[in-house]
């Protein structure tokens, strides 16, 4: 089966800009997650989506936004874009069972703002 | 709150030697705990859980409650080890949170 789709995979944008990255998840796995990676950072939850509620959120700025559409494809947006919001912007599915939590990757968007 | 803790940033054996990556959690319930890898140029993927108790590749974690522990061993490491290990925690909810990670190099 098809794996986790990130779309585009590489963006440039300017400060002040906005963006929008979107993720299909794999077939059947209705929670999705978005994630921001950076080499200091490492790893560092935005927030979950699952049957189109934000389930859980992460400590970032309200410029940071996502939703969740009805087949479960989930998109996030940041706004008035910084410097410091260059990073790989990584997204995840899982069935969203509590008792199932593999979460699957994609390979992520690389985000460079200049 | 959940928290992890990857004490080493990088970590570097020679093939053949063991290797233990450590990781620690902070979390007041009982957690679900996970070890993933990152592979140069692959997606991050799991790599083993602590519910399965299984071994993939070599490696195992035992989780250690009294030491909020979940460390991840291999006796016998091999050049394709090299890669990125991230420890990560599931607790009250589905949010995955993850270390910084622990970049592991085998050298021959």
């Amino acid at each position: 089966k098809a794996g986790v789709t990130q779309t585009p995979r590489y963006l440039i944008k300017t400060r002040g800009q906005q963006v929008t990255l979107s993720c299909s998840p794999i077939s059947g796995h209705r929670s999705v997650s978005w994630y921001q990676q950076t080499p200091g950072q490492g790893l560092q939850f935005l927030f979950e989506y699952f049957s189109e509620t934000q389930r859980n959120k992460g400590n970032f700025p309200g410029r940071f936004s996502g939703r969740q559409f009805s087949n479960s494809r989930s998109e996030m947006n940041v706004s008035t874009l910084e410097l410091g919001d260059s990073a790989l912007y990584l997204c995840a599915s899982s069935l969203g069972d509590r008792f199932v939590t593999e979460a699957f990757f994609g390979q992520g968007t690389r985000l460079t703002v200049v | 709150a959940q928290r992890v803790t990857q004490p080493e940033k990088l970590l570097s054996v020679f093939k053949g030697a063991p290797v233990e990556l450590k990781c620690n959690y902070s979390y007041s319930g009982s957690p679900e705990l996970f070890w993933y890898v990152q592979y140069s140029r692959q997606r991050l993927q799991l790599l083993l859980r602590h519910i399965s108790r299984e071994s993939i590749k070599g490696f195992t974690a035992d989780l250690n409650k009294g030491e909020t522990s979940f460390h991840l061993k291999k006796p016998f490491a091999q050049e394709e080890d090299s890669a990125m290990y991230y420890c990560a925690l599931v607790g009250g909810s589905e949010k995955l949170v993850f270390g910084k990670g622990t970049k592991l190099t085998v050298n021959p």
